[in-house]
């Protein structure tokens, strides 16, 4: 348990369906982050939200859209995926200030796009 | 940009010890980390350096270059839990941003 949990654990999705996954985190951190994790692949940074800017990555589909209510949740809400988006799909947390700034996971949402 | 690289695959023997290493190009540099991930679950955070030398926590160390963009990860008496995918990963100057190397799958066999 690192603080950080995530819903569902698991998403099997059509490409016409909209699904929303959830992330929250218990850890008072003010910057949370989206990341995709697919094989043979690096760990790639989706989008950050913190209290001082939001970051996302201009290579990430406009089918993927994140959403911060506050500190303490994100969403991250899907419609019309493509097959290719099948993936694990991370959220962390960190704290903003000072210099170390440890990012901590949740396990993960595993998403299968049909 | 970033690029970070890492072996792919290691296999090592219980009870032994084993170094992974990471070369990165960085257009600025503001830390390193390395991350262990077991199949199935979330990476965990194992060391962070920012200045040059070795910081030692336990059986693990992790060791910084920065003038020669290389950072090394030991493990010392291998068990076999240790098992597992091995991250590295560079944030950038002026940023808490991670960039992650495609991480490398460490097999421990008795």
């Amino acid at each position: 348990e690192t603080g950080v949990t995530q819903t569902p654990r698991h998403l099997v999705m059509g490409m016409t369906n909209k699904k929303s996954l959830k992330c929250e985190q218990h850890l008072g951190h003010n910057a949370m982050y989206w990341y995709k994790q697919s094989a043979k692949k690096p760990l790639e940074l989706m989008f950050v939200y913190s209290l001082e800017e939001r970051v996302e990555n201009n290579s990430v589909p406009s089918r993927f859209s994140p959403e911060c209510p506050n500190s303490s949740h994100l969403f991250l809400h899907l419609h019309t995926l493509q097959p290719e988006d099948s993936a694990l799909y991370l959220c962390a947390s960190s704290p903003t200030g000072g210099n170390y700034n440890e990012q901590f996971f949740g396990p993960g949402t595993r998403l299968t796009v049909l | 940009g970033q690029n970070i690289d890492q072996p792919t695959e290691m296999t090592a023997t219980e009870g032994a010890i084993v170094q992974i290493n990471c070369t990165y190009q960085t257009s600025g540099f503001n830390g390193l980390f390395w991350y262990q991930q077991h199949a199935g679950e979330a990476p965990t955070f194992l060391s962070y350096n920012v200045l040059d030398g070795l910081e030692e926590k336990g059986r693990f160390s992790s060791f910084l270059s920065r003038s020669k963009g290389y950072s090394y990860l030991l493990l010392k008496e291998l068990q076999m839990k240790d098992s597992a995918s091995y991250l590295c990963a560079v944030r950038g100057a002026g940023s808490y941003q991670l960039t992650f190397g495609k991480g490398t799958k460490l097999s421990v066999i008795p």
